[in-house]
């Protein structure tokens, strides 16, 4: 089982719709939880964290944990095909020790 | 404007050969690290240091060395015993000492010739 997992993708969203991206995670004492988005050929760039249960909003960006069945989600509001990139789910293991990313989920908002 | 800069942005390694990926931050950011990225395989981590004079392997630090002589600079070699260096190579920091949310630099593609 790998210790981060996303759906690969794509997923293709109308323009206006909301996106949703999944992750799940196996190590039951992580810490803290990351979403970072990379367009082709860039460097990724975080554009949320979570610690706690429960939503965290941001803009059109909310992120949602739930620790006890070890996922944590991405939802995107009002998609725009500028929101068109790969996003990658962070998780930081107990005692702080490592990031471990996930293979990424290819986001495509069609126009 | 404070942030990481890594160079060169493309390079060209020839069979046999050490080459040198150089990473500087002028965030004054204690920790820094280094991960490759495949594609389809996400990023993973090379080596990390969270204090001058001091680092740790990743996940795949075989095939390659770092140095931390500067908190300012963590260049990484990639070795000639390292058989697949074709990746796309990100430099990292954060403030802490712990992995917290990490700043990236714009990424070297290395490629074999």
């Amino acid at each position: 089982q790998k210790e981060v997992e996303q759906n690969s993708g794509p997923l293709s969203v109308p323009e206006g719709a909301i996106a949703s991206l999944n992750c799940t995670y196996s190590d039951r004492g992580s810490q803290s939880f990351f979403w970072y988005r990379q367009y082709s050929g860039k460097s990724p760039e975080l554009i949320m964290f979570i610690y706690s249960n429960g939503d965290k909003e941001d803009g059109r960006f909310t992120a949602q944990l739930n620790k006890a069945s070890q996922y944590v989600s991405l939802l995107i509001r009002d998609s725009q095909p500028s929101d068109s990139a790969t996003y990658l789910c962070a998780v930081l293991t107990r005692g702080y020790q490592k990031v471990t990313f996930g293979i990424g989920t290819k986001l495509q908002v069609i126009p | 404007d404070g942030g990481i800069t890594q160079s060169p942005k493309y390079l060209f390694r020839k069979e046999g050969q050490n080459v040198t990926l150089s990473c500087e931050q002028n965030l004054n950011h204690d920790a820094m690290y280094w991960y490759r990225q495949d594609p389809g395989q996400g990023l993973r981590l090379i080596y990390y240091s969270q204090i001058v004079n001091d680092f740790q392997k990743g996940d795949i630090a075989e095939g390659y060395s770092v140095s931390r002589e500067k908190k300012e600079s963590f260049p990484l070699t990639v070795t000639s015993a390292q058989k697949n260096p074709t990746a796309f190579y990100l430099c990292a920091s954060s403030t802490g000492t712990g992995f917290e949310k990490l700043f990236f630099g714009s990424g070297t593609q290395l490629s074999v010739l």
